[in-house]
């Protein structure tokens, strides 16, 4: 079965400064790729997606991401953060089934 | 489009007792996915609904959970009796394929 990890469970950036979060997964197949943003008390939003072609995937808010098959990573960047970033961000891989794993998450502080 | 809608938002009952979720999913959605989300941990897959079938139900403990989706349209998450360990957000989402998902604002249980 197919998973994920967010091998950071906290960062902190300076607002306007870049952001990377790092996400790395397992599957043996090319997988379905997701990064969610979760505000405090919200259900989950979705940044971007990746199923296949061009591997450098926009989002919204600015998002994007780069998946990179032999590093089995897709991680998130955003150039500049604005303080209202500040969240908890989920990578996901899913399987053709829609069998969909989260990783634990990445809460990201924005100082002013 | 209207989302995902949840009810209630917020469940505090004492352990043993019993609780019921409802979620509404967006107007023809096949898929229906019910996940539980721990303090500081990534949502974590109860239950996938086809229409009014079971895809997936691995992960549901079957001695205490219980859901269904009797006319493929909404669906009902019941916990019977309620544990401590419970405490947490329930997530209802719900895709029209294979691909994204949507997700709603999630019941917040607490089992004191």
């Amino acid at each position: 079965a197919q998973s994920v990890t967010q091998p950071d469970i906290h960062i902190t950036v300076s607002e306007g400064a870049s952001l990377e979060l790092r996400c790395n997964y397992s599957y043996g197949a090319t997988p379905y790729l997701f990064w969610y943003v979760q505000s405090p008390g919200q259900g989950l939003q979705l940044l971007l997606k990746y199923f296949s072609g061009d591997t450098l995937v926009q989002g919204i808010k600015g998002f994007e991401a780069e998946f990179k098959r032999s590093q089995s990573s897709f991680n998130l960047r955003k150039p500049s953060v604005h303080w209202s970033d500040a969240a908890e961000y989920f990578c996901a891989v899913g399987a053709g089934d829609n069998d969909m794993r989260f990783g634990a998450g990445t809460r990201l502080t924005v100082k002013p | 489009e209207a989302g995902v809608a949840q009810s209630p938002r917020y469940k505090i009952i004492e352990k043993r007792q019993s609780v019921a979720f409802w979620c509404n999913p967006i107007s023809g959605h096949a898929t229906l996915y019910w996940y539980q989300q721990i303090l500081g941990q990534g949502p974590k897959l109860l239950i996938q609904f086809q229409n009014n079938g079971v895809v997936d139900d691995s992960q549901l403990p079957k001695d205490r959970f219980s859901a269904e989706r009797l006319k493929g349209v909404d669906s009902t998450l019941k916990i019977q009796p309620a544990k401590l360990e419970d405490s947490a957000v329930y997530l209802c989402a719900s895709s029209p394929s294979v691909d994204t998902q949507y997700f709603g604002p999630g019941t917040r249980l607490t089992v004191l």
